[in-house]
């Protein structure tokens, strides 16, 4: 399967600063990445799904100025939180899609505390 | 998108097989059914996927019904290890529901 890196494993930051989360398929070309998030107790929310090479496609509810997603190579994809506030403190989640189905590999996990 | 039920919690003496059900009454033909696990503060990890038939590998096993519109995961011989969030999700959308936080006892 895919091996998926992600980077910070968690940041402290101030609030309305950004920080960036670095999505990297190891060994495989992803043309499309996902992104989660996560609050305690709860389940994964899918936020938007990243293409490489264009726009993201952000789901409903989820602000695409506040959260910026580039992807500009079939290896990176990133998250920019733009002025965090403590409400987008959370895990936040990477992963991609390999081969002709739906199986998915995640990162690790970004976990974000805005103070 | 087809949704998925699963009970909040379950419970399992370790050694003993864990069986988690899934229902997912609204699938498609052509959907297939996905297992993943998160182990706290971790991203979720693969264990296994189908369509119709049954299918094990070294992880676990995944019991499909007839009519496709329940499925049942099975750890054969849980450990304290296996003591995670287990998700059922119907490919296409990718949506998590809640899951079941299956907890291995000793």
């Amino acid at each position: 399967g895919a091996v998926v890196s992600q980077h910070p494993s968690w940041v402290i930051c101030k609030s309305g600063t950004s920080v960036k989360i670095e999505c990297r398929s190891l060994d495989f070309q992803a043309t499309t990445m996902f992104w989660y998030r996560q609050f305690p107790k709860q389940s994964l929310m899918l936020m938007a799904t990243s293409n490489e090479g264009s726009k993201a496609t952000y789901e409903q509810g989820v602000e695409k100025d506040k959260f910026l997603i580039n992807h500009a190579s079939l290896t990176l994809s990133t998250l920019t939180v733009t002025s965090a506030h403590p409400e987008d403190s959370s895990f936040y989640i990477c992963s991609v899609k390999t081969g002709g189905n739906e199986k998915l590999f995640f990162g690790s996990g970004t976990q974000l505390s805005v103070l | 998108d087809a949704k998925t039920t699963q009970p909040p919690s379950m419970d399992c003496a370790e050694g003993r097989a864990a069986n988690l059900p899934c229902n997912h009454s609204t699938i498609s033909g052509n959907e297939y059914v996905y297992w993943y696990r998160q182990i706290h503060s971790q991203g979720p990890q693969y264990i296994i996927h189908g369509l119709k038939n049954n299918e094990t590998n070294e992880m676990a096993s995944l019991i499909i019904t007839e009519d496709r519109k329940s499925s049942t995961l099975i750890l054969p011989h849980a450990t304290l290890r296996d003591t995670a969030v287990y998700y059922c999700i119907v490919a296409g959308k990718l949506i998590f529901g809640q899951g079941t936080e299956l907890s291995v006892k000793p």
